[in-house]
């Protein structure tokens, strides 16, 4: 129901850059894409989100593309401490515009 | 302050207990957001209130009962849980924009269920 497909898993190394990439391809004109974070045992954590244009921020860079039906996060400097769960959301306006998690990402970064 | 708290970080309860879980935010949020995430799942929408008002009941049981008695706080009241309901019980906060699809959720860290 979340309609983003994410891979299942991802493993990157420490130091190198994490890109992580999400289909949204019904998303319409006014549907932003966000991605959140979730360390194990702790509450989502709020990463970047955007509407049409690159984003970023003090922790990731977000690049749409021009159609947005897709996304990619970008980490450009992977730590341990990024190992978590990485979803992209999109705020569906046909469900309210709620915040609907789908399964995510498991980025390990190793070192 | 940007911190959205929730009291207890765990919970053990019996399934005749009556208990309560508290969030609170200090942020001017007017919107407030109650997820349940079972383990090795994604976050699901149980309730959102809007202006201390409920304004979404994702057709969760009444043994939930959301309560919102300021805009700072925000309370799930319990009665008669199962074992299944054991869980991970986040709350949220956001700004409350005229267009919803631009406004970010700071989410608590949660308060750890588990129902005997």
């Amino acid at each position: 129901d979340a309609k983003t497909t994410q891979p299942t898993s991802m493993d990157c190394a420490e130091g190198r850059a994490a890109n992580l990439p999400c289909n949204h391809s019904t998303i319409s004109g006014n549907e932003y894409v966000y991605w959140y974070r979730q360390i194990h045992s702790q509450g989502p954590q709020y990463i970047i989100h955007g509407l049409k244009n690159n984003e970023t921020n003090e922790m990731a860079s977000l690049i749409i593309t021009e159609d947005r039906k897709s996304s990619t996060l970008i980490l450009p400097h992977a730590t341990l401490r990024d190992t978590a769960v990485y979803y992209c959301i999109v705020r569906f306006i046909e469900y309210g515009n709620k915040l609907v998690f789908g399964a995510g990402t498991i980025l390990r970064v190793k070192s | 302050d940007t911190e959205v708290t929730q009291t207890p970080k765990h919970l053990v309860m019996g399934m005749t207990n009556k208990k309560s879980l508290k969030c609170e935010q200090h942020m001017g949020h007017r919107a407030m957001y109650w997820y349940k995430q079972k383990a090795k799942k994604p976050p699901e929408l149980m309730f959102v209130y809007s202006y201390e008002k409920l304004s979404i009941n994702e057709s969760v049981p009444s043994r939930f009962s959301p309560e919102c008695p300021n805009s700072s706080l925000l309370n799930l009241h319990l009665h008669a849980l199962q074992p299944e309901d054991s869980a991970l019980y986040l709350c949220a906060s956001s700004l409350k924009r005229i267009f919803p699809g631009n406004e970010k959720l700071f989410f608590g860290s949660g308060t750890q269920l588990s129902v005997l």
